[in-house]
């Protein structure tokens, strides 16, 4: 059984561009977070996807997005990179509802030049 | 905001002996507290985690120690391996939310 996947695993985009990162949930999992972890500290929560839809929000610009696909899996999308975007951006996947265990994928290292 | 105080930053063991790494909460509506060990290249796994309901658990050599007055909680590693050298997390979640806010991190070396 496959855990978390996320693609690609090294990403180096230049100032201004926009990127898109993907996430597999694990297996029977429908609900998608994205986190953001800058190096040497802890994640910061982005946003999480249930039904393909935005659920809740942490405090990031509207340069990050989101989409949920309708096999679970899902894309982050940031426009217009900044230097402070480097950072691993981890993707978690979970059951909608009163659970609290999150599976973490390996993340996707994003380095703007 | 840092909702979650973690300290020490970085720790050094020696084999066999006890990791400890305190952390403070502020979000009185908080009602999850899980530990996350990362290694390297890796994403967070969790290892262990407690509700405001009882005082303490254990989990083999793994500990929390929760103290809800104080807003304070605590790993121990008992018996420390070279193994359990890794980047550790506590983090707090409330209601089932998922949205989970993570402490700064404890870089730990156990040295044989």
């Amino acid at each position: 059984d496959a855990g978390v996947t996320q693609s690609p695993t090294h990403l180096i985009k230049t100032r201004g561009q926009q990127v898109t990162l993907r996430c597999s949930p694990k297996s029977g999992h429908d609900t998608v977070s994205w986190y953001q972890q800058a190096l040497g500290q802890g994640p910061q929560f982005i946003f999480q996807y249930y039904e393909e839809e935005e659920r809740q929000r942490g405090n990031f610009p509207d340069r990050f997005s989101g989409h949920q696909f309708p096999n679970y899996s899902s894309e982050l999308n940031v426009n217009a990179l900044l230097l402070g975007d480097s950072a691993l951006h981890l993707c978690a996947s979970s059951l909608y509802g009163p659970q609290d265990e999150q599976y973490f994928g390996p993340g996707t290292r994003l380095t703007v030049t | 905001q840092q909702q979650v105080k973690q300290s020490p930053q970085s720790l050094i063991v020696q084999k066999g002996g006890i990791s400890i790494i305190n952390c403070a909460y502020e979000n009185t509506a908080f009602d999850y507290f899980p530990w996350y060990q990362q290694f390297p290249g890796k994403g967070p796994a969790l290892l262990i985690a407690i509700r405001p309901d009882v005082s303490e658990k254990k989990e083999g050599r793994f500990t929390i120690s929760f103290n809800k007055s104080a807003k304070q909680f605590s790993l121990h590693i008992m018996d420390s391996q070279p193994g359990d050298s890794a980047t550790y997390f506590c983090a707090a979640s409330k209601g089932g939310y998922q949205k989970v806010t993570f402490g700064t991190g404890t870089k730990l070396q156990v040295i044989p």
